[in-house]
């Protein structure tokens, strides 16, 4: 039972524009959400993270917004960069599931063409 | 700062036989997080280590793995006997560890690619 799900498995973006990922999830209970990025042969590296009482956070060129109701969040990337191109998880915990038990999605790729 | 550090990196064994993995967290953290990813899917945690304690391991198959922290640092993990399925990555993370904090961030090792033939 997926829990945390990133139903785009790739997106291939102009270098200079607007990265948008998605990520949708199930659990109403998750009270945080995470970010984290993935170049090919590392570990994932976290980005940016947003607690759910806030529905917007801002870092340099990321962006995550929150969807409480829809149960819904994205990752905006502005201005997008070649060096962005990487595998991005969405993730989530909640405090009824342990302390800091992460609920992944499958990730999606993007590309930034330069 | 050195971040988590796992060795091997890579690990290819014949089925049946046994294998171990090794993580070393970042100094000061608590808390060690042993996650399997297989091929297009995202970590899942096997499991979590506060300190020297095991305390959620319910995602751990018992009959092939086991995990140990001595010491509440360094971290092996065993399969024995390895399995065709048990082809993955299996990531170490670790972090600071304010209890019952869902905000406290995980970092992650690089990962031991295993393949199992």
């Amino acid at each position: 039972d997926q829990q945390v799900k990133q139903n785009s498995p790739s997106l291939s973006v102009q270098e200079g524009r607007i990265s948008i990922l998605n990520c949708d999830y199930t659990n109403s209970m998750f009270d945080y959400f995470l970010w984290y990025k993935k170049y090919p042969a590392e570990g994932p590296t976290f980005l940016i993270s947003i607690s759910s009482i806030k529905d917007k956070n801002e870092d340099g060129r990321f962006t995550v917004f929150l969807n409480k109701s829809a149960k819904h969040l994205s990752l905006h990337i502005v201005p997008s960069q070649p060096g962005d191109s990487a595998v991005y998880f969405c993730a989530a915990s909640a405090k009824q599931t342990g302390a800091n038990n992460l609920f992944f999605g499958t990730g999606t790729r993007l590309t930034v063409i330069p | 700062e050195a971040g988590v550090v796992q060795s091997p990196r890579y690990k290819i064994i014949e089925k049946k036989q046994p294998v171990a993995f090794w993580c070393n967290p970042i100094s000061g953290h608590n808390t060690l997080y042993w996650y399997l990813q297989n091929l297009g899917q995202g970590p899942e945690l096997l499991i979590r280590y506060e300190n020297e304690e095991a305390v959620d391991d319910s995602q751990l198959p018992k009959d092939r793995f086991s995990a140990e922290r001595l010491k509440g640092v360094d971290s092996t993990l065993k399969i024995q006997p390895a399995e065709l399925g048990d082809s993955a990555v299996y990531l170490c993370a670790s972090s600071f560890g304010a209890s019952g904090a869902s905000t406290d961030t995980q970092y992650f090792g690089p990962g031991t690619r295993l393949t199992v033939l």
